[in-house]
């Protein structure tokens, strides 16, 4: 039972578009959201959080919307850089203060 | 040291083996995760420490899997046992406080691979 989902295992956006990732959720007693980035043989890294009570947070190229409504997050990266080809892991931090993550996307910049 | 660190990085044993994964949190950290990442698959919360208890172990996948943590510092991940299905990347995070606004701070992770 997928709490958080992540239904696009990979994405591929052209250097200097738009990167769109996208991340459903379940679970609506959910207070605070995160994406982590990860790259090969490392540990995932924290990109971005969002708290249950705001529906946007922006910090420099990145943005993350919640639409609390419709249980569904997107973390936008614009302008897209090679360095941002990673896998991308949207988070959930339940009532119990465990996070609980999605699958992951696979995000490929493009030259 | 700066980070979380974790040994080996990598581990190859052959099934029926148990193995144990190190974890050394940043210091002064005292909340503690453990999680497995298997292929193809998102990040499985295994377990987590405040100081040296563990409140929750509902997400060790069996009685084969055991972990422990003392002085508020290393922790330990212990697999007796092992069969195939438990090869994965075993990740290791650490924060301040429980809780996501402390953030987390993962480790490398130790690539565990049984044959």
């Amino acid at each position: 039972d997928q709490q958080v989902k992540q239904n696009s295992p990979s994405l591929s956006v052209q250097e200097g578009r738009i990167s769109i990732l996208n991340c459903d959720y379940t679970n609506s007693m959910f207070d605070y959201f995160l994406w982590y980035k990860k790259y090969p043989a490392e540990g995932p890294t924290f990109l971005i959080s969002i708290s249950s009570i705001k529906d946007k947070n922006e910090d420099g190229r990145f943005t993350v919307f919640l639409n609390k409504s419709a249980k569904h997050l997107s973390l936008h990266i614009v302008p897209s850089q090679p360095g941002d080809s990673a896998v991308y892991f949207c988070a959930a931090n339940s009532r119990d203060d465990k996070i609980i993550f999605g699958k992951g996307t696979r995000l490929h910049i493009l030259p | 040291g700066a980070g979380v660190s974790q040994s080996p990085s990598n581990k190859v044993t052959e099934k029926g083996k148990d193995v144990e994964l190190r974890c050394d949190p940043i210091s002064g950290h005292t909340a503690l995760y453990w999680y497995r990442q298997s292929l193809g698959q998102g990040l499985e919360f295994l377990i987590y420490f405040q100081g040296n208890s563990a409140p929750d172990k509902s997400g060790l996948p069996s009685d084969r899997f055991s972990a422990e943590r003392t002085g508020g510092s290393v922790s330990t991940l212990t697999i007796q046992r092992t069969q195939q299905e438990d090869s994965a990347v075993y990740l290791c995070a650490s924060s301040l406080g429980w809780g996501a606004n402390y953030g987390y701070t993962f480790g490398s992770g130790t690539r565990l691979t049984v044959v």
